[in-house]
């Protein structure tokens, strides 16, 4: 398969940790990425490789992987950190790229 | 800082070709390390990856659509475009270039443009 799920949306209180999830056999063989994409804005790299974060990203958001799972995690969520996530990787191909469909998050 | 900016017409009529170009700064598009790629995203919705191009011109395409897409790249400008053929109202999106980095089992997708919409209408 070359696509990647993810939850449509998911909601923490203040302060609290999240984690989302994208599954997809692609992840056997390749990390995802993540982007953070906030409304009217394009969307910015949180995570990439295993867990690299690139500069100005808060060590708050991590990533991991096991399996055909990838997750993103938000530890002590912030206000700021309400937005839409997409992971992304590689096809099993190598050749192609496949987005998941992406996961609202709402601090409560 | 790299930085990209897409340039084109917001407005394109069905069944014509919508032609847009990521100008890139920053870096040297012959320098032969990333990908550079376009993404759109419909208004509302995820986010589709359409394809890439290399510094020398190789390219690779999202299955779904091929068949109406090239990607051509111009080192001398440092840019590269993107046309779509026989375009329908579902074409409608924001449209991205980004450059794709890439290392053992991973690739990346940043900077990103700002993005540009395209709306298919007559």
């Amino acid at each position: 398969s070359s696509e990647l799920t993810q939850d449509p949306a998911v909601s923490v209180a203040l302060g609290q940790t999240v984690r989302i999830t994208c599954q997809g056999d692609s992840l056997r063989s390749y990390y995802a990425s993540w982007y953070q994409q906030k409304p009217g804005q394009a969307p910015i790299l949180v995570i990439y490789g295993k867990n690299n974060r690139p500069s100005g990203i808060p060590d708050r958001i991590s990533g991991s992987s096991s399996g055909n799972t990838a997750s993103l995690t938000i530890t002590g969520a912030q206000a700021e950190d309400e937005a839409d996530y997409y992971c992304n990787s590689r096809d099993s191909s190598g050749n192609h790229v496949v987005f998941g469909g992406g996961t609202k998050v709402t601090v409560l | 800082q790299v930085q990209l900016q897409e340039s084109g017409p917001g407005l394109v009529k069905p069944s014509q070709t919508l032609s847009l170009t990521c100008t890139v700064s920053g870096d040297s598009i012959s320098n032969g390390n990333y990908w550079w790629s376009w993404i759109r995203q419909p208004p509302g919705k995820g986010l589709e990856w359409i394809g890439y191009i290399s510094h020398s011109g190789s390219t690779y395409y999202n299955p779904s659509l091929t068949s109406r897409v090239a990607i051509s790249v111009d080192t001398s400008k440092n840019q590269f475009s993107l046309r779509l053929s026989s375009v329908t109202a579902a074409d409608t999106a924001v449209y991205y270039c980004a450059r794709d980095n890439w290392s053992y089992a991973a690739s990346w997708f940043g900077p990103w443009g700002q993005g540009t919409l395209v709306t298919v209408s007559s």
